[in-house]
């Protein structure tokens, strides 16, 4: 079962930021906000993850809603090379570590 | 270090031939599994392993078998493979967030391209 809710696809100008938005209403107060991206078929790449606090780090910035129900990952700079399809998941961190996956956002950063 | 690799690349299979897409990972990380993505859907567990000789199975097991005899392999085994089986596979491998790793990262390979006439 989906529980994120993200747009199919969005488009963004080459040098200007990227924000890709994420709904996830039924969170948990244990779980995790994941984001992965997949360029062209590769295998899944880790982007950026948190819990509640807004987390940045080289390569996007994450902003979580207060209540948690929504977060946006922000990549500052779009170039050509983030084109790709990015995930939204979300999950209770260690464990398992199982990762469902939707059907995500296809970006394409246009230049 | 290689990270996760998977051979082979591309293959092609007969209906009811069987075959095993290999594995491995040279992080030492526990935790292991394998996702199949079907063209325009996101990835879809098949079985996953938390550790040697421990696996489970995940979203979509049928048709498949799995064994972890050791860390740094994970082998999936297609009994008899059938034209619903053409996929891509993904093999990935996470420690389970110990310090210096962000809450078990997932680290995931190339991939294997398969196509069952």
């Amino acid at each position: 079962d989906a529980k994120t809710t993200q747009p199919p696809s969005m488009d963004c100008a080459e040098g200007r930021a990227a924000n890709l938005p994420c709904n996830h209403s039924t969170i948990s107060g244990n779980e995790y906000v994941y984001w992965y991206r997949q360029i062209h078929s590769q295998g899944p790449q880790y982007i950026i993850h948190g819990l509640k606090n807004n987390e940045t780090n080289e390569m996007a910035s994450l902003i979580i809603t207060e209540d948690r129900k929504s977060s946006t990952l922000i990549l500052p700079h779009a170039t050509l090379r983030d084109t790709a399809v990015y995930y939204c998941i979300v999950r209770v961190a260690g464990g398992a570590n199982n990762l469902f996956f939707g059907t995500g956002t296809r970006l394409t950063v246009i230049p | 270090n290689a990270g996760v690799t998977q051979t082979p690349k591309f293959q092609v299979l007969k209906t009811g031939q069987s075959m095993t897409l290999q594995c491995a990972q040279d992080m030492n990380h526990e935790y292991m599994s394998w996702y199949r993505q079907d063209p325009g859907m996101g990835l879809r567990l098949i079985h996953y392993s938390v550790g040697a000789g421990i696996t489970d199975q995940g979203e979509v097991p049928n048709g498949y078998n799995v064994s972890r005899s050791t860390t740094e392999d994970f082998p999936l085994r297609l009994l008899s493979a059938a034209p619903s089986q053409t996929s891509v596979y993904f093999c990935a491998s996470s420690s389970y967030g110990l310090a210096g790793d962000p809450q078990g990262t997932q680290y995931f390979g190339p991939g294997t391209r398969l196509l069952v006439l």
